[in-house]
């Protein structure tokens, strides 16, 4: 079974300054799909970026990028110049290549931009 | 694309009243999943249905709960009879496997149940 693990159930950030969530994950398969997805208190959820495990290059999206070890197993989302904005709850997902497109999230951070 | 819609945004019921609840798929996704978020166990998975047919349901809490996928443009997650404990916010969510967008799921804006 694979497992995703956020071991920061809360965060706070002033404005404008950088923050980085931590996500792990548990598999035995070489190929797969990293994801983060946002879910503000409008409660829609909203992905932020995704990775995809052959590709050995972070992807990022404009203040959001990852540092993807794939080695240790670990997807971290790095949220540079933050907004008030981006307060929200976010989520790491794993999704293995050959499946059924099933997602296995984390528990989730909550994330709090301080202004 | 008017995304996942779900219906209703809102539902308030009685214990062991049946609720209905309604998800139209973005058009041409292939995978349809139910979520259920509370606080106590977070964000859960209750089935998935690939090209209309069941997949996997082993999320499914309890014989109360059953979903249906009648065509590709529309999915429901029934519960009968509801209980307390079934309050919470359901998600459907839909993908299309493959590029372009890599399996990612869009996910619709969520059915708040609450069971008095």
């Amino acid at each position: 079974a694979q497992t995703v693990t956020q071991s920061q159930p809360e965060m706070s950030v002033q404005e404008a300054e950088t923050v980085t969530l931590s996500c792990t994950y548990d598999t035995s398969e070489s190929n797969y799909y990293l994801f983060w997805y946002k879910q503000p208190p409008s409660r829609q959820m909203i992905l932020v970026i995704r990775q995809e495990a052959y590709k050995q290059q972070n992807a990022t999206e404009n203040r959001f990028s990852v540092n993807f070890q794939k080695a240790a197993k670990s997807f971290s989302l790095k949220i540079s110049d933050s907004q008030l904005g981006d307060t929200a709850m976010y989520f790491c997902a794993f999704m293995k290549h050959d499946s059924g497109n099933q997602f296995y999230f984390g528990t989730g951070t909550s994330l709090t931009v301080i202004p | 694309d008017a995304g996942v819609i779900q219906s209703p945004r809102h539902e308030v019921t009685e214990m062991g009243q049946e609720v209905t609840l309604r998800c139209k798929p973005i058009s041409g996704h292939d995978y349809l999943f139910w979520y259920r978020q509370t606080m106590m166990r977070g964000l859960e998975l209750l089935i998935y249905f690939n090209n209309n047919v069941p997949i996997d349901d082993s999320g499914m809490p309890e014989d109360r709960f059953s979903a249906k996928m009648p065509n590709a443009s529309f999915s429901t997650l029934k519960i009968q009879p509801s209980e307390p404990r079934d309050s919470a916010v359901y998600f459907c969510a839909s993908s299309l496997r493959g590029r372009p967008f890599h399996n990612e799921q869009f996910f619709g804006p969520g059915t708040r149940l609450t069971v008095l």
